[in-house]
């Protein structure tokens, strides 16, 4: 069973439009959910986090919205720019252990 | 602060020969290092989990006699891919963290072609 599930494999917005990406998880134990963009030919880099004992984060563009009890969590890109699009995934930890990553949405905005 | 490097970035191998790619903590302490395997659909596979200290842990379907991890101090880590084959493509990622800390970084990547 997957433990970390992303809703869209790709998603186009205009630029200056907010991009949401959406991300659920299984494991109710999972206490600390990191966001990360990958562009192509790159590994993936640490964009934002949240803990599980808040339900907003925000950094410049990018907040990310937790719902503890709906085990749901969701990444707000503001004011989108072309130099966005990437390949953005969810992922979760329970701890510092082991983390778990979604599919991936696939971000492109268009100029 | 935090950075992760990998070399090679990439590397090409026939077919049943053996590759060795490392990965190298800058900034900070890797007292726990992830080694990945992300397909061409970008999934995330974890190799296996290594800790300093403690015993590495191998996923389902990987092997320390396929995947032998080498993670002698807080600031390196080398994984080799012995007898490569076609399934073994991909791009090996190396996730490290230090201390008590979530954070995990990632380096670029080593992306093995194999012939």
């Amino acid at each position: 069973q997957q433990q970390v599930r992303q809703s869209s494999q790709s998603l186009t917005v205009w630029e200056g439009e907010t991009a949401i990406l959406n991300c659920s998880y299984e494991n109710s134990a999972f206490d600390y959910f990191p966001w990360y963009q990958q562009f192509p030919g790159e590994g993936p880099a640490l964009l934002i986090a949240i803990r599980s004992v808040s339900d907003k984060k925000e950094d410049g563009r990018f907040t990310i919205f937790f719902n503890k009890r709906e085990k749901n969590l969701s990444l707000h890109i503001k004011d989108s720019q072309p130099g966005d699009s990437a390949t953005y995934f969810c992922a979760a930890s329970e701890s510092n252990n082991r983390i778990f990553f979604g599919d991936g949405t696939q971000l492109v905005v268009k100029p | 602060g935090a950075l992760v490097y990998q070399y090679p970035r990439r590397t090409i191998c026939k077919s049943g020969t053996s590759m060795r790619m490392e990965c190298q903590a800058v900034g900070f302490q890797a007292t726990s290092v992830a080694w990945y395997r992300q397909s061409p659909q970008k999934t995330f596979e974890l190799i296996a989990l290594s800790t300093v200290n403690s015993a590495i842990k191998y996923e389902q379907n990987f092997t320390q006699e396929k995947f032998p991890i080498s993670h002698p101090n807080l600031s390196f880590s080398s994984m080799t891919v012995l007898n490569a084959y076609l399934e073994d493509r991909g791009l090996y990622l190396c996730g490290a963290r230090g201390g008590s800390s979530y954070e995990q970084y990632f380096g670029p990547g080593t992306r093995l072609t194999v012939l």
